[in-house]
């Protein structure tokens, strides 16, 4: 059964940088098959999709986020990581990370979520 | 981008009876539109993708229609564990992709 975790800082200072890791268990994230992405959501409002990376290291990003968004890969640890930059109250959020087949982005997995919040 | 609106935002429906959630998109997404369900403190569930295929183990009460910038969900019959939020999701022209700001399905 696969699953993701995340894990990483809870609290984030503004213009500082959020960093997130996802652990994949149970596949690999060097699957040919699969994109693995971040989502978030603030308290109480929708969903929004940040970017994708392939194993290969090809990335995807929000053109909304792109100039703040790093997503990279570490295939021999199964893992993949979110680097977004010079944060503010906005980025506060519940940040999901999740798996959809290649080039169709339909969130077919999902990791539990974790709230990271921007605050002094 | 591609906008999503989700009608209404609140729906109130008696277990038992059936609910029909409305998703409508800015310009054509052809069927590259799926539906997920959110419970309070959960990740999102995906339920349908291509406008109207399940996700797998999602139960048959779930039906998806449309295409282009009119979709659909219907759940059949209400059960108890279907009251959540749901949210539509075009991926036509990703990236980016976009969400609907969900429906709240409520207990009458």
């Amino acid at each position: 059964q696969l699953q993701l975790q995340e894990s990483g800082p809870g609290l984030v200072k503004p213009s500082e940088t959020l960093s997130l890791t996802c652990t994949v268990s149970g596949g690999s994230i060097s699957s040919s098959s699969y994109y693995w992405g971040w989502i978030r959501q603030p308290p109480g409002k929708g969903l929004e999709w940040i970017g994708s990376i392939y194993y290969s290291g090809s990335t995807y990003y929000n053109p909304s986020l792109k100039s703040r968004v790093t997503i990279s890969v570490d295939t021999s640890k199964n893992q993949f990581s979110l680097k977004l930059s010079s944060v503010t109250a906005a980025d506060t959020a519940v940040y999901y990370c999740a798996r959809h087949p290649y080039h169709i982005a339909v969130a077919h997995y999902w990791g539990q979520g974790t709230l990271v919040t921007v605050s002094s | 981008e591609i906008v999503m609106t989700q009608s209404p935002a609140t729906l109130s429906v008696s277990p038992g009876e059936r609910a029909t959630l409305s998703c409508r998109a800015s310009q054509s997404v052809s069927s590259n539109l799926a539906w997920y369900q959110q419970k309070p403190g959960q990740a999102p569930r995906l339920l349908i993708y291509g406008a109207s295929t399940r996700a797998t183990g999602i139960p048959a009460r779930f039906s998806g229609s449309g295409s282009g910038t009119e979709f659909t969900l219907t759940i059949s019959s209400l059960q108890s564990e279907d009251f959540a939020v749901y949210y539509c999701q075009q991926y036509n022209n990703w990236p980016p992709c976009s969400f609907g700001q969900g429906t709240k399905l409520e207990i009458k």
